[in-house]
């Protein structure tokens, strides 16, 4: 079953402007995961963000997390050809397992 | 720190052929989950071990597929016989003990292709 749903499905930038992706979920969650995947890298752990906060960083990474209305958003900063991938949020179920959306394909333009 | 290894990386069977995937995690992770990845799509989730055992598994399509994890460290997923809908990357991924909040470490993946 799927939990989150990201949205946009596909999202086409020009290098160094800033990406934004959303990802809805359904049911309380402990924890929600950005992962990100390409052809090169395979598939790739960004950040954790736990149900109390409300807002990480991680490099040119931010996420935040709207536990009344069940979103969380990734925001990229000054984007660049690397971050050309597909981006999948995963939110946690109790018996640690991860629910996984049909992911955001990100492509950034030279 | 090695990470997850998985071999082969790509496969190309007739249907009703038989196949096997293996999966080595990374040293001392005690959960591992074999996910299954059709093109467009999220990682489903087969199965998932914790040590030797098997937590979950109900989304192993049990007539066909079967996975086994000896010793608690590697670990094996086969499928026999083979259908074309089952074409899709097979990813194996491997946490520390398991627990929420934790993050998942992946293999490259292997990219089955049923003709």
């Amino acid at each position: 079953s799927q939990q989150g749903e990201e949205d946009p499905q596909a999202l086409s930038i020009q290098e160094g402007e800033n990406a934004t992706m959303n990802c809805s979920y359904k049911t309380s969650i402990n924890n929600l995961q950005w992962y990100r995947q390409n052809s090169g890298r395979g598939l790739v752990h960004l950040i954790l963000i736990r149900s109390n906060e409300r807002e990480k960083h991680s490099g040119r990474l931010r996420v935040t997390l709207d536990t009344s209305k069940k979103s969380s958003s990734l925001l990229i900063t000054a984007s660049r050809a690397a971050d050309t991938a597909s981006y999948f949020c995963a939110t946690d179920r109790s018996n640690y397992q991860l629910i996984w959306g049909a992911g955001t394909k990100l492509i950034i333009k030279p | 720190e090695a990470g997850v290894a998985q071999s082969p990386r790509y496969k190309i069977i007739e249907k009703r052929q038989s196949v096997a995937f293996w999966c080595n995690p990374i040293s001392g992770h005690a959960t591992l989950y074999w996910y299954q990845q059709i093109l467009g799509q999220g990682p489903k989730l087969l199965i998932q071990f914790q040590n030797n055992g098997v937590v979950d598994d109900s989304q192993l399509p049990k007539d066909r597929f079967s996975a086994e994890r000896l010793k608690g460290v590697d670990s094996t997923l086969k499928i026999q016989p083979a259908k074309l809908e089952d074409s899709a990357v097979y990813l194996c991924a491997s946490s520390l003990l398991g627990q929420g909040g934790y993050e998942q470490y992946f293999g490259p993946g292997t990219r089955l292709t049923v003709t």
